[in-house]
């Protein structure tokens, strides 16, 4: 399995808050992603990051922000959290070549 | 942009039996590969099988293989001698072959439940 993880696994926070999440890798891979999972919706990508420093959005990035300031590490903040927000979230890192991408465990944020 | 589509929201399948799951997508491209992805219960995503557009040859993963037909566009996923494990949402996903993002597109799914 590829070494990924994500903190916190669970998450419950009120609406208006700053909310981060964590995704780290041990694969030293380039692409890293941030997705967010909801019934009827699949997979939406939020925000991608194709190095160091280096990012760009996704088909659902309104209301998100990223940073990646080491290659193992891509973090996911919700500056002002929302009811609709409220989403299983899933960092994934591509393998390169075409090989897919690789995901992490997920994250269960709950906005209330 | 690319889409990818999966026309079966739910499916049912007899354990021992065969069960095909369907995808087609949307692409001017004629490089890109494409992806099944399983879900079970446990929320994990796991990839199981991939194909390169290039490749005339269906890709094959052990009871995993599937049936590509580039010009009509479609990535069926078939499974042989489902097992009750074989129970999870399944996934179809795009990625164009051209430098840049390796971005995927997915479908929005179909549930496999596997019958006793």
């Amino acid at each position: 399995d590829a070494g990924i993880t994500q903190s916190p696994r669970h998450k419950v926070t009120e609406t208006g808050t700053p909310v981060t999440l964590r995704c780290h890798q041990t694969e030293n891979h380039r692409y890293m992603y941030w997705y967010r999972q909801d019934p009827g919706h699949g997979l939406r990508l939020i925000h991608y990051s194709y190095g160091v420093k280096d990012t760009d959005k996704g088909e659902v990035s309104d209301g998100y922000s990223v940073s990646r300031s080491k290659t193992e590490d891509f973090l996911l903040t919700l500056e002002s959290a929302t009811s609709s927000q409220t989403s299983v979230y899933f960092c994934a890192i591509s393998g390169g070549q075409g090989s897919g991408q690789y995901f992490g465990p997920g994250t269960r944020l709950t906005v209330t | 942009a690319q889409t990818v589509t999966q026309s079966q929201p739910e499916m049912s399948v007899q354990e021992a039996e065969t069960v095909t799951l369907s995808c087609t997508y949307d692409t001017s491209e004629s490089d890109y590969y494409l992806f099944w992805y399983k879900q079970p219960p446990s929320r994990q995503m796991i990839l199981v099988i991939r194909q390169e557009a290039y490749k005339q040859q269906n890709a094959t993963e052990n009871r995993f293989s599937v049936n590509f037909q580039k010009a009509a566009k479609s990535f069926s996923l078939k499974i042989s001698d489902s097992q009750l494990g074989d129970a999870a949402m399944y996934f179809c996903a795009y990625r164009s072959a051209r430098g840049g993002s390796e971005k995927l597109v997915f479908g929005k799914g179909t549930k496999l439940t596997v019958n006793p």
